[in-house]
């Protein structure tokens, strides 16, 4: 099982829209945990950091379920710009610093 | 502005012609790492510092090696390259305590292996 599993996608939503993807890690010791977005051949960049009572920036709601070992980024009012793809980033319990990515989830905003 | 700085951003060798990347930072992190990553691939971490403390993945094949002469400096270092080493290498940083294990990346190097 790999460590971190995402639904790569594509999604394809209209403007306007809201859209959700998900998120699965398969180390219950994971302590920290993030979304990153990616644009094509660039570099990933902090989107947002998760925390356990989930939290909000701006049209972005990040939900943690220990429990479930499940993260969950929302995107609402979906824009052109939000196109990208979006990698699910884990801890690596044990291991230093490392931290290991989602293959990440592919989104289209079309007009 | 403080900021992870990777050299070549592009890098063109033969198979089995040594390559060494580099990644240098402002930010004064205690932490780099180098992840390859390879088209619609995750970033898979190769190894990461935390101050001169060396930290190999079990599966990091022995044709790549790393140097951290100094805080803000860190190598990469393919020493045969082949086709399959093909990939974007990115460089990235992290601080420890308050703030931990939020990654800033470079723009990434590159390979392209004839």
């Amino acid at each position: 099982r790999k460590e971190v599993e995402q639904d790569p996608g594509p999604f394809n939503v209209p403007e306007g829209a809201t859209v959700a993807f998900n998120c699965t890690y398969s180390n219950s010791a994971s302590q920290s945990f993030f979304w990153y977005r990616q644009d094509c051949r660039k570099e990933p960049k902090l989107l947002m950091s998760v925390y356990s009572s989930g939290n909000e920036d701006g049209r972005f709601t990040a939900q943690l379920n220990r429990a479930s070992q499940y993260i969950s980024l929302l995107i609402r009012d979906s824009k052109l710009s939000d196109s990208a793809t979006y990698l699910c980033v884990v801890t690596k319990p044990n291991s230093g610093y490392a931290l290991n990515f989602g293959k990440g989830t592919s989104l289209l905003v079309t007009p | 502005d403080a900021m992870v700085i990777q050299n070549p951003r592009y890098q063109v060798t033969q198979f089995g012609k040594p390559v060494t990347l580099s990644c240098s930072q402002t930010l004064n992190h205690n932490v780099m790492y180098w992840y390859q990553q390879k088209s619609s691939q995750a970033p898979k971490l190769l190894f990461h510092y935390y101050d001169k403390d060396f930290n190999n993945e079990a599966d990091t094949p022995d044709n790549f090696q790393s140097r951290r002469p100094n805080t803000s400096f860190c190598f990469l270092d393919i020493r045969s390259p082949g086709l399959g080493d093909a990939a974007m290498y990115l460089c990235a940083t992290s601080r420890t305590g308050a703030g931990a294990n939020v990654l800033t990346f470079g723009a990434g190097s590159r390979l392209t292996v004839l």
